[in-house]
């Protein structure tokens, strides 16, 4: 049972535009969601998060929306960066019952072209 | 301020053997998580120690064991190894407050068991 989906397995962009990622979630005990951003060889490094009494949140090029009636959050990166090539990683946790166990998703290959 | 590292960077062991996998904290951390990264799949939460006791575990078999040490440093040992044990093994620490945590992870140790 899957908690944690994203349905996109790969998102190609080209350099300076929008790049959105997607991400569902089941569980209604998730109260804070958060996106990593994973480099070949490298452990996952913390993009942005939000907590569940948000519905956005904005961090210099990084934005993430929070539907909770849909379940669903986004991660928009304006403008896209051939950097920011990547696997896109969301994560949730259920901060009152499971403390910092993180569910994430199965990733979204990101490729910023130039 | 040291980040988390992980030791041994890969290690390849066959069916049946043991192997033990090791992490070193971010200063001042006192909880270490560990997850398990199947190839093409999201991190996988094992469990997670503070104060030297387990505080909570995934859904993953006894074979899978750990131990956190007084300096909050951590070892995973997995018993019996299966083939489906192959995998990137994620280490991350935090310091355990009210609320959720940010983890901090450490590059990982790439295990395969043939």
């Amino acid at each position: 049972d899957q908690q944690v989906k994203q349905n996109s397995p790969s998102l190609s962009v080209q350099e300076g535009r929008i790049s959105i990622l997607n991400c569902d979630y089941t569980n209604s005990m998730f109260d804070y969601f958060l996106w990593y951003k994973k480099y070949p060889a490298e452990g996952p490094t913390f993009l942005i998060s939000i907590s569940s009494i948000k519905d956005k949140n904005e961090d210099g090029r990084f934005t993430v929306f929070l539907n909770k009636s849909a379940k669903h959050l986004s991660l928009h990166i304006v403008p896209s960066q051939p950097g920011d090539s990547a696997v896109y990683f969301c994560a949730a946790s259920a901060t009152m019952t499971a403390g910092n166990k993180l569910t994430f998703g199965g990733g979204t290959r990101v490729l910023v072209k130039p | 301020e040291t980040g988390v590292t992980q030791s041994p960077t890969h290690l390849i062991k066959t069916r049946g053997q043991q192997v033990t996998l090791r992490c070193s904290s971010q200063s001042g951390h006192n909880t270490v998580s560990w997850y398990q990264q199947a190839l093409g799949q999201g991190p996988q939460f094992i469990f997670q120690y503070y104060r030297e006791e387990e505080n909570g575990r995934g859904n993953f078999p006894p074979r899978f064991s750990g131990l956190q040490f007084p300096n909050y440093s951590s070892e995973l040992n997995v018993n019996a190894l299966e083939l489906d044990d192959s995998a990137l093994y994620l280490c991350a620490s935090s310091l355990k407050l009210a609320g959720y945590n940010e983890q901090f992870f450490g590059p990982g140790t790439r295990l395969t068991v043939l």
